[in-house]
């Protein structure tokens, strides 16, 4: 079983389209969060949700908007693309434990190709 | 703001051969520290953590030990292997800051047989 899964695996879409990726995690956790890593591999946190309430957004342009439905799923999506946004963009989840450490999880990665 | 920094690679070793990565890190309140692991083609995989001063983390035959007077936490592997070429990534979160994970810029590292 897949613990954190996103689709799809590869993008290829043209400046100016509206795209999303999804994410569904099945451990049960309560956090969710979208990580973007550019071509030199540097890793960025975009944003966070804790039971579908946006808890972490990080000067990411509103052209990216994220979507929970539910505690299980966080969706990402992006209005008029640009080059800029081609990478690879992760998403990860965790359990928030009182006291405790919150390990993440990462799902395989989408990578995003904007021609 | 908080930050890590890791030692820029390629880092091109024997199999056999002693692993060093150096990772330092600056934090506004008091981390918990993270090696993760990118073989090629994948995602990111937890290697190992520590979350208090002192703290060793090991998994795999890799080590790393929390050095809260250095603000440092070196990854270490005394034998590489080819199946260990993938690239490092050492890594901060703060609960108070909503435990994004803070990575610094990774290290790739190649093992030659």
């Amino acid at each position: 079983d897949t613990a954190v899964s996103q689709t799809p695996k590869y993008l290829v879409t043209q400046m100016g389209n509206d795209k999303s990726i999804k994410c569904e995690q099945n451990l049960g956790h309560d956090t969710m969060y979208w990580y973007k890593q550019d071509s030199k591999k540097f890793l960025k946190i975009m944003f966070s949700y804790n039971n579908k309430e946006l808890i972490i957004n990080e000067t990411v342009p509103n052209r990216f908007s994220p979507k929970s439905p539910d505690k299980a799923h966080l969706n990402l999506h992006i209005n008029s693309l640009e080059l800029g946004d081609s990478a690879v963009y992760f998403c990860a989840s965790s359990q928030r434990e009182r006291g405790g450490l919150d390990e993440q999880y990462f799902g395989p990665g989408t990578r995003l190709t904007v021609t | 703001g908080d930050s890590v920094t890791q030692m820029e690679g390629p880092v091109t070793l024997s199999e056999e051969a002693f692993l060093t990565i150096n990772c330092t890190y600056t934090a506004t309140g008091y981390p918990s520290l993270f090696w993760y692991v990118q073989y090629p083609g994948e995602g990111l995989q937890l290697l190992l953590k520590a979350t208090k001063a002192d703290d060793k983390g090991s998994n795999k035959g890799f080590e790393a030990t929390y050095r809260k007077e250095t603000t440092s936490f070196h990854l270490e592997k005394g034998s590489v292997q080819v199946s260990d070429s993938a690239v490092y990534f050492c890594a901060l979160s703060i609960k108070a800051a909503g435990n994004k994970l803070t990575f610094g810029g990774g290290t790739r590292v190649l093992v030659k047989p």
